[in-house]
């Protein structure tokens, strides 16, 4: 089984500043990496799947990278309304995975 | 518009069954993958199973926490998903959220969610 791990836990940040969120995995896994953002009390919102494609919708502030064990999502200038909880999630053998989050708060 | 709704959450005993329905619209439901995920109170995302569409074989795959005592169906004439739960425990509390698989691998809409509470 395949275990995702986000780092850090949680970020501190301004509006404006660049936010920079790691997704390792436990074993070198395909491209089939994604990122949610989810805000208190609402569900869940794909903002880029299969490693680097924004979903339809999403600002070009927000972009994913990275291959093998280790992904990036990084929000280049944050604004008032990206500061919420981030999931990483991993697509194995039919079989789904999220990463524990990285809350990204107001510093 | 897509709209996922799901219903029928509530509260059950430990080692009871519950059915929870997903109503979806603004799509053909019967080409879609489809998955639950479920949150339980203040902690984070967890898979719970996805079936596919009957086109595709319609198989379904579940997590390993949930596996021999969740049940995902589906009925296309309906528009509808289920997920039947049985053998219910404490650690079932949770959201369930109904959502779409997009390219086979991510989790594209979501419904609002419906709370699951297993207790005595």
């Amino acid at each position: 089984e395949i275990v995702l791990t986000q780092s850090p836990a949680t970020l501190s940040l301004s509006p404006g500043e660049r936010a920079t969120l790691s997704c390792r995995a436990s074993q070198s896994v395909s491209n089939y990496l994604a990122w949610y953002q989810q805000k208190p009390g609402q569900a869940p919102r794909l903002l880029i799947y299969d490693a680097s494609n924004r979903a339809t919708g999403i600002p070009a502030r927000f972009s994913g990278s990275g291959s093998g064990t280790d992904f990036t999502l990084t929000i280049s200038s944050l604004e008032p309304e990206d500061f919420a909880v981030y999931y990483c999630q991993l697509r194995s053998n039919w079989l789904f995975t999220f990463g524990p989050g990285t809350r990204v708060d107001i510093k | 518009e897509v709209q996922l709704v799901e219903s029928g959450g509530g509260l059950v005993k430990p080692g009871g069954s519950l059915r929870v329905s997903c109503e979806a619209s603004g799509f053909t439901f019967n080409n879609a993958w489809m998955s639950w995920v479920r949150q339980a109170p203040g902690k984070g995302l967890e898979w719970v199973g996805r079936i596919k569409s009957k086109t595709d074989g319609g198989a379904a795959d579940y997590a390993a926490p949930v596996k021999g005592r969740f049940t995902i169906s589906r009925d296309d004439s309906k528009n509808t998903l289920y997920l039947q739960m049985t053998g219910l425990k404490a650690e079932d509390t949770a959201v369930y959220y109904c959502t779409t698989v997009y390219h086979s691998s991510c989790l594209y809409y979501w419904g609002q969610g419906t709370l699951v509470t297993v207790s005595s």
